[in-house]
């Protein structure tokens, strides 16, 4: 059955370095996104991306974030310059029409 | 109050109880789904519920919609402690789902 990979399981990385965090979407799917969990918190949108541009943001994606889909399959999430409060877990998502299939999530934990 | 906030936060049963737990949003939707996520880890989608819906199965689940009360009920039947979890809901707009806080499920053997 296909599913969304995502790349690291876990980044470590520290306050003020930029990380890219990697997704592969499920190959014929559509719609592509971006979703975040604070530890002990609710699930919140960031981004959504289609025909290779992003259809629609969060306040949370301040310019410090930014997306792309580079070769067709991957999807990354880059955050700039890290601060303490991106430490979270960070979904991808691809769907084709509803229903969204969501990534195991990468763990950023930024020190 | 936000958008798809669920109820109870927190829901201790023993095994073989039904668990319901409820959800509510606030403007008008396409459709519901509900996901599962086992602690620190992804999220699975259990069931789609669309606007235009009452209710619908699957296997133990039912989940109910109720578009005039803007709300909506996951019930696990026959609960089992591999159901212990917490549960979202997640309405969608457009394209994009705004979630709920959650419910923690713990069934206790």
């Amino acid at each position: 059955e296909p599913e969304v990979t995502q790349t690291p399981s876990h980044q470590v990385t520290q306050m003020g370095q930029e990380v890219i965090l990697r997704c592969v979407p499920i190959s014929n799917h559509l719609y592509f996104y971006w979703y975040r969990q604070i530890l002990g918190q609710k699930v919140e949108f960031l981004v959504s991306f289609y025909n290779n541009e992003i259809s629609e943001k969060s306040e949370i994606f301040d310019d410090q974030f930014s997306v792309e889909r580079p070769d067709g399959s991957n999807f990354t999430l880059k955050i700039r310059s890290t601060k303490l409060e991106d430490s979270a877990m960070y979904f991808c998502a691809s769907s084709l029409l509803n229903e969204q299939f969501f990534g195991p999530g990468t763990r950023l934990t930024v020190l | 109050s936000q958008q798809g906030e669920e109820d109870p936060q927190a829901l201790s049963i023993q095994e073989g109880e039904n668990a319901t737990m409820n959800c509510s949003y606030k403007t008008s939707i396409n459709n519901l789904q509900w996901y599962r996520q086992n602690s620190g880890r992804g999220l699975v989608h259990l069931i789609l519920i669309r606007s235009n819906e009452r209710e619908k199965h699957s296997g133990r689940l039912r989940v109910t919609l109720d578009t005039s009360k803007k709300s909506s009920s996951l019930l696990i039947t026959a609960s089992r402690a591999a159901d212990t979890a917490s549960y979202f809901c997640a309405s969608e707009y457009g394209q994009n789902f705004v979630f709920g806080p959650g419910t923690r499920l713990s069934v206790l053997p």
